[in-house]
C-alpha cells in the first residue's frame, strides 16, 4: 500500500525559532491534508493542498505541495508555546484512502 | 453543530474478551473513518464506512471489524483482544466523495488490554 514519511520525528526549538515538517511519497498524490494533534487532543484539520506547486498560508502558517505531487511541506514562522502538538500530513493518492505520516512532534521551550 | 462523538471514552478489558466502539459523526457526514494510534505507530487506517458499505480496508486481521448504519452512525468490534491491542481507537467522519475531505475527528476511545 501507499506510503507516506514524514521527518522529522521531533523537534525542539526555541520560542521565535523557526519550525518545517517534511512529507514525502514514492507516488503521485491527488491531495494532501495536514493535521495538529495537541497533547492529550484529537487530530484538528488545518488545510488540503490540491494543485501541483500550491502554497497556502495561515497567518504564520505556510503549507506548500510540491509540483510532482508527491511532497509537501509545513513551515512555521517565529514559533509560539501554543504551536506544541504533533503535526501529520495525511496523503491520498489515485483512488486511495487517507495515509497518514507518523507525525513531528513539535515542543517549543519559551 | 455537534462534533464526532465516541462512546466509551475508556474501556478496560482483559486478553481474550471483545469489545464494540460506537461513533456517531457529525450531522450530514456519510463517511466515517477509523483509526487506531499508538504512540511511535501514528495513525493507522482500521476501515472506512460509506453509506453503510465498507468503502476502504486497512491492514488489520480479521479480528477487527466494523459496520455502518442507516444513521451514519458506526461500531468497531475488535474480537479477541490481545494486550498489543491497547490504543487510542479515533474514529473521523467527513462528507464522503471520491476524494476525502476534511476529517472530524472524535475524542477517542482509550482502550486498555490487560
Amino acid at each position: 500500500g501507499q506510503q507516506v514519511m514524514q521527518i522529522p520525528q521531533y523537534q525542539h526549538v526555541q520560542e521565535g525559532e523557526d519550525f518545517t515538517t517534511y512529507c514525502n511519497s514514492s507516488t503521485t498524490l491527488s491531495n494532501i491534508q495536514w493535521y495538529k494533534q495537541r497533547p492529550g487532543g484529537h487530530p484538528v484539520f488545518l488545510i488540503q493542498l490540491v494543485k501541483s506547486g500550491e502554497v497556502k498560508k495561515q497567518k504564520r502558517l505556510t503549507f506548500q505541495f510540491g509540483e510532482a505531487k508527491k511532497n509537501s511541506s509545513l513551515h512555521i514562522t517565529a514559533t509560539q508555546t501554543t504551536d506544541v502538538g504533533t503535526y501529520f500530513c495525511a496523503a491520498q493518492g489515485s483512488g486511495s484512502r487517507l495515509t497518514f505520516g507518523e507525525g513531528t512532534q513539535l515542543t517549543v521551550n519559551p | 453543530k455537534a462534533g464526532v462523538t465516541q462512546t466509551p471514552r475508556y474501556l478496560i478489558k482483559t486478553r481474550g474478551q471483545q469489545v464494540t466502539l460506537s461513533c456517531s459523526p457529525i450531522s450530514g457526514h456519510r463517511s466515517v473513518s477509523w483509526y487506531q494510534q499508538t504512540p511511535g505507530q501514528g495513525l493507522q487506517f482500521l476501515f472506512e464506512y460509506f453509506s453503510e458499505t465498507q468503502r476502504n480496508k486497512g491492514n488489520f486481521p480479521g479480528r477487527f471489524s466494523g459496520r455502518q448504519f442507516s444513521n451514519s452512525r458506526s461500531e468497531m468490534n475488535v474480537s479477541t483482544l490481545e494486550l498489543g491491542d491497547s490504543a487510542l481507537y479515533l474514529c473521523a467522519s467527513s462528507f464522503g466523495g471520491q476524494s476525502y475531505n476534511e476529517q472530524f475527528f472524535g475524542p477517542g476511545t482509550r482502550l486498555t488490554v490487560l
